[in-house]
């Protein structure tokens, strides 16, 4: 599975919209961006993923540049309650489907 | 629908002992996974069942061992605990095929 680097941590006005950055620039033409995130002594929860296009649910919407290097998460109204660690995971949606969880980004919204 | 549920929720635990950690799976998945998150650090990858049988481990000891039921179910057995055992035991479960795994609450063990 290919290596991310997310930003160690990041601030956000509540109301705003929340952009987490990810660099996957080892990402192979097989492997899917995943993003999960885990408040505070809870088990992670999954947010969205994506191959090639963007992608957006009742949670978020995933941007995947052209070259699949980098992507960001965007959460469009951050509340509060979105205060967490954010991991971005690449892996291949066949075979072995254990997820490497990195260091992730600490988001903190502010009031 | 009951999503991932795991037992207990807290447990303490002396050097030597061994315990055993359970796992329900979300309605409609048959493939666990286990997950061992230190303070601090992201979860690590322990090992996954589905059909009851073992199909991919992490770098653990043989110390950690585990078993699927025809119901989906699972355990996780931590034999002979050290100090460094201490963590938070996540439980996640999907349906075979599909990457999305879904994580339980989660198992605070802590070894003295």
């Amino acid at each position: 599975d290919a290596k991310t680097t997310q930003p160690t941590s990041m601030d956000c006005a509540e109301g705003r919209a929340a952009n987490l950055p990810c660099n996957h620039s080892t990402i192979s033409g097989n492997e899917y961006v995943y993003w999960y995130r885990q408040i505070h002594s809870q088990g992670p929860q999954y947010i969205i993923h994506g191959l090639k296009n963007n992608e957006t649910n009742e949670m978020a919407s995933l941007i995947i540049t052209e070259d699949r290097k980098s992507s960001t998460l965007i959460l469009p109204h951050a509340t509060l309650r979105d205060t967490a660690v954010y991991y971005c995971i690449v892996r291949f949606i066949q075979g072995a489907q254990k997820l490497v969880f990195g260091q992730g980004t600490r988001l903190t919204i502010n009031p | 629908d009951a999503g991932v549920t795991q037992s207990p929720t807290h447990l303490i635990k002396t050097r030597g002992q061994q315990v055993t950690l359970r796992c329900s799976p979300k309605s409609g998945h048959d493939t666990v996974s286990w997950y061992q998150q230190a303070l601090g650090q992201g979860p690590q990858f322990i090992f996954q069942y589905y059909e009851e049988e073992e199909r991919q481990r992490g770098n653990f000891p043989d110390r950690f061992s585990g078993h699927q039921f025809p119901n989906y179910s699972s355990e996780l057995n931590v034999n002979a605990l050290l100090l460094g055992d201490s963590a938070l035991y996540l439980c996640a479960s999907n349906p075979r095929g599909r990457g999305e795994q879904y994580f339980g609450p989660g198992t605070r063990l802590t070894v003295t």
